[in-house]
């Protein structure tokens, strides 16, 4: 099985930079997803990472290290509309690739 | 280029209903998955369908069927509906890379609301 963890809220200043973790457990590692869900939206697809390392995609980066089990998703200079809840997802093992998605961390951007 | 649609956008039926939810895939996708998402939690998966028939299933009782059809679009089906029902929907499609023994990224539709009172 997987086990997904994240923080359930984060709070932040409009232009600040913040960082949401993500740990997780898995019998066989097939990549990490990162979503957006704004308040009755459907998720977006913002990355995915396979290999160690940050990936900068603009303002959103993702990290990955597989050795700790542990991702974190990166957003700078921070809007109003970065309001969101966050998805990690880890796709199964053993060749089915359904991916098991976290709780979500809800994001409050302030002024 | 048209992305996942589903139908209908908001759904109220009484428990003991039964109700069906469409889906749409994204252009060039062929495989359909389908979501569960209560309040608060992440999506659980119910099940997803490639080349009309069910290839993965999620933990979730008989009474959660589904279909897919030639042009790849999908249907989800509960019967017997339960207060505990009541969820967002989502659809989610991808291009099978099973041949290739690769991960789908999934694209995401807007989601059927269902309210069962």
């Amino acid at each position: 099985g997987q086990n997904i963890d994240q923080p359930t809220e984060m709070t932040a200043t409009e232009g600040a930079i913040v960082q949401i973790n993500c740990t997780y457990q898995t019998s066989g590692f097939n990549g990490l997803f990162w979503y957006q869900q704004h308040a009755g939206e459907a998720p977006t697809f913002l990355s995915y990472n396979v290999l160690d390392g940050l990936e900068e995609k603009g303002r959103f980066s993702s990290f990955l290290s597989r050795s700790k089990g542990y991702s974190y998703l990166l957003l700078k200079e921070l809007q109003m509309k970065d309001s969101a809840s966050y998805l990690c997802a880890v796709p199964a093992s053993g060749g089915s690739y359904i991916p098991t998605f976290g709780r979500g961390t809800s994001l409050i951007v302030h002024p | 280029d048209a992305g996942v649609t589903q139908s209908p956008t908001h759904l109220i039926k009484t428990r003991g209903q039964q109700v069906t939810l469409r889906c749409s895939p994204k252009s060039g996708h062929d495989t359909v998955s389908w979501y569960q998402q209560a309040l608060g939690q992440g999506p659980q998966f119910i099940f997803q369908y490639y080349e009309e028939e069910e290839r993965q299933r999620g933990n979730f009782p008989d009474r959660f069927s589904g279909h897919q059809f030639p042009n790849y679009s999908s249907e989800l089906n509960v019967n017997a509906l339960l207060l505990g029902d009541s969820a967002l929907y989502l659809c989610a499609s991808s291009f099978s890379l099973r041949l290739a023994g690769g991960v789908e990224t999934q694209y995401f539709g807007p989601g059927t609301r269902l309210l069962v009172l």
